[in-house]
């Protein structure tokens, strides 16, 4: 069974600061989403990776399939994206419920 | 585009009475899922569908039904409510399995905070 462990559980920041979140998983995997839960709930996918790394304005994801890790940035930071990030690990076994999250980091961004 | 909506956004119910959680998607999307978020925990899957008509379970079926007569629709029912099912409910939807190739993303319906009392 993968496991999904992300850290830091709770980030607090100042605006225009580099955010890392972090990402392990435990078993090989296909595929590793990144995902954004907005305060008010709803979730959105932010990035879809294999390898190498994704860029999509301000954020960047990067994954290493040898290490089984992956990493969210946030460059120049604003409080508008605070938020949860989740990743979640499609395993390379996996069908349609392939699919195990991680606990979600909670980030604030302070003006 | 309306993507993935859920209905309702919040709910009470008493321990024992049942309820249905709506979920259509206008996406045409093949693939649709039933996950339910606790405080501190990662998202965990209740039911999954691959097309009208075929369902599955996951992590965490019990105390939970689904059906899929439409590609559109993927209502959950709980029936016998129970506290443990107080959680915050999450409808998805991909056009085929995600991850299987580029592009082939996942959409999240906005959830369903229900309370069992």
């Amino acid at each position: 069974k993968n496991e999904v462990e992300q850290s830091p559980q709770n980030l607090t920041a100042q605006e225009g600061e580099f955010i890392t979140i972090n990402c392990s998983y435990s078993v090989g995997i296909s595929a590793l989403h990144w995902l954004q839960q907005h305060p008010g709930g709803g979730i959105v996918s932010l990035f879809m990776l294999s390898s190498g790394k994704k860029k999509h304005g301000r954020l960047i994801a990067t994954i290493n399939i040898q290490e089984k890790h992956s990493s969210l940035h946030i460059t120049a930071s604003h409080p508008r994206d605070s938020a949860v990030y989740i990743c979640a690990a499609l395993h390379s076994g996996g069908g349609a419920d392939g699919l195990t999250f991680g606990k979600g980091t909670h980030l604030i961004i302070q003006p | 585009n309306a993507g993935v909506t859920q209905t309702p956004k919040f709910r009470i119910l008493k321990i024992g009475q049942s309820m249905t959680l709506q979920c259509t998607q206008d996406m045409n999307h093949n693939y649709m899922y039933w996950y339910r978020q606790d405080p501190g925990m990662g998202l965990k899957l209740i039911y999954y569908s691959v097309g009208a008509g075929i369902t599955d379970k996951g992590e965490v079926p019990n105390g939970y039904n689904v059906s899929r007569s439409t590609t559109e629709d993927f209502p959950l029912r709980l029936e016998l409510a129970a506290p443990s099912q107080t959680s915050v409910y999450f409808c998805a939807s991909s056009y085929s399995q995600v991850g299987r190739s580029s592009g082939n993303t996942i959409y999240f319906g906005e959830g369903s905070w229900l309370t069992v009392v």
